[in-house]
């Protein structure tokens, strides 16, 4: 138990469809991100919230948006998807601080289908 | 940019064996350096981390050297053991600032796959 918790932990969805992956935290953190997990790649980073303000957006396409309603919740919302947005998504907080000494605490990750 | 390179995989092992995963980083700055470990069907946990040149991070029988001069960040144990079998990221944290605010993002290398057999 990391203190990050997502939700679900696997979705099935058409391309056309529209769905939502939720991550909620419970460790007082006040940056929250969103990493893409395929196999054979490294893990992408997606989306980074800072103070709930969005400070990082690697290139990701429209088809994906992100939502941080507050430092303990975040969203990522998903319509029109195609099949190789298939993979787990992965959430992850840390503390906002001058420092990069801390670590980030991940979630279980979101297994996510496009069929 | 930043980016980390990670040893290919996958590794086989048997018990009791001595792992060395090789993990070599290029960074601005001063990162910090990470070994993440993902069972099957879990996220990622971290398993060490070192903060600056010359630290050395442990954590259940897992040791690696921060090692400035060579850039390197290699993972060893020296006697593995079938619940070790994972795979293992090796990861940095540089520092950004973005937005008036500094928040550390970590890049990953893609990961060793790692089986340990009886």
């Amino acid at each position: 138990e990391t203190g990050v918790t997502q939700t679900p932990r696997h979705l099935v969805m058409g391309m056309t469809n529209k769905k939502s992956l939720k991550c909620e935290q419970h460790l007082g953190h006040n940056a929250m991100y969103w990493y893409k997990q395929s196999a054979k790649k490294p893990l992408e980073l997606m989306f980074v919230y800072s103070l709930e303000e969005r400070v990082e957006n690697n290139s990701v396409p429209s088809r994906f948006s992100p939502e941080c309603p507050n430092s303990s919740h975040l969203f990522l919302h998903l319509h029109t998807l195609q099949p190789e947005d298939s993979a787990l998504y992965l959430c992850a907080s840390s503390p906002v601080s001058g420092s990069n000494t801390g670590e980030l605490f991940f979630g279980e990750g979101s297994r996510l289908t496009v069929l | 940019g930043d980016s980390v390179t990670q040893m290919e995989g996958p590794v086989t092992l048997s018990e009791e064996a001595f792992l060395t995963i090789n993990c070599t980083y290029t960074a601005t700055g001063y990162p910090s350096l990470f070994w993440y470990v993902q069972y099957p069907g879990e996220g990622l946990q971290l398993l060490l981390k070192a903060t600056k040149a010359d630290d050395k991070g442990s954590n259940k029988g897992f040791e690696a050297t921060y090692r400035k001069e060579t850039t390197s960040f290699h993972l060893e144990k020296g006697s593995v053991q079938v619940s070790d079998s994972a795979v293992y990221f090796c990861a940095l944290r540089g520092l950004t600032n973005a937005g008036g605010t500094s928040y550390g993002k970590l890049t990953f290398g893609q990961g060793t796959i790692l089986t340990v057999h009886p």
